[in-house]
């Protein structure tokens, strides 16, 4: 199984400024095969951003992926406050999917 | 519109089986896998399984396998998450969720999630 470590656990910053979230997998994946997922309180997750670094339909620029091999990234340019949210990202390259243990964004 | 419809929130006791429904509309149900995932309160999201609907194929999460049963049912458009030998640690709120691109590729969209919770 292809264990994803987010890092960090929490982030706590204010509107107007850039996040960068951390994703590391056990083992190298193809970066077709990853995914990030946002969660609002109450509602299910939403996707993202998907083949590492390609934005959902409907996904404002200010989100943004990258990454390949074992490391990728979530970085969102400019918060909004809508933004602040929990964060996870989510491998589908194997036989089995897992989900990282997720980041949440706080507002400071 | 695509749109998924779980069903309502279930209380179980422990050694129990619940079952819920996840109904969809707005596409070919036949088409694309479905999967379930499991979100315990205040934990993050674990995969469960998925079925291809055109067929009944399943596929299980290692953690579940044994005691979970993902079926589909085209009349109406329906997935169904039966989960035996309930624990306490089976309280979570279980969404199922469309895959589009083949059998393991993202999820989008979501259901709304069902509340199971086990409790004596």
């Amino acid at each position: 199984e292809i264990v994803l470590t987010q890092s960090p656990g929490t982030l706590s910053l204010s509107p107007g400024e850039r996040a960068t979230l951390s994703c590391r997998a056990s083992q190298r994946l193809s970066s077709t095969y990853l995914a990030w997922y946002q969660q609002k309180p109450g509602q299910p997750p939403s996707l993202l951003i998907y083949g590492a670094s390609t934005r959902a339909t409907g996904i404002p620029d200010r989100f943004s992926g990258s990454g390949s091999g074992t490391d990728f990234t979530l970085t969102i340019s400019r918060l909004e406050p809508e933004d602040f949210a929990v964060y996870y990202c989510q491998q589908y390259g194997g036989s089995q999917i897992t989900f990282g243990q997720g980041t949440r964004l706080e507002i400071k | 519109e695509v749109q998924l419809v779980q069903s309502g929130a279930e209380v179980k006791k422990p050694g129990t089986t619940v079952k819920i429904s996840c109904m969809v509309s707005g596409y070919t149900f036949t088409d694309y896998y479905m999967h379930w995932v499991q979100q315990a309160p205040g934990k993050g999201l674990e995969w469960v399984g998925l079925v291809d609907p055109e067929d009944g194929e399943t596929i299980y999460a290692e953690k579940f396998q044994g005691r979970v049963t993902i079926t589909a049912d085209t009349s109406p458009d329906t997935t169904y998450m039966e989960l035996t030998r309930l624990t306490s640690e089976d309280t979570a709120v279980y969404y199922c969720a469309i895959c589009y691109f083949g059998r393991f590729n993202r999820f989008d969209p979501w259901g709304q999630g069902t509340l199971v919770t086990v409790s004596s």
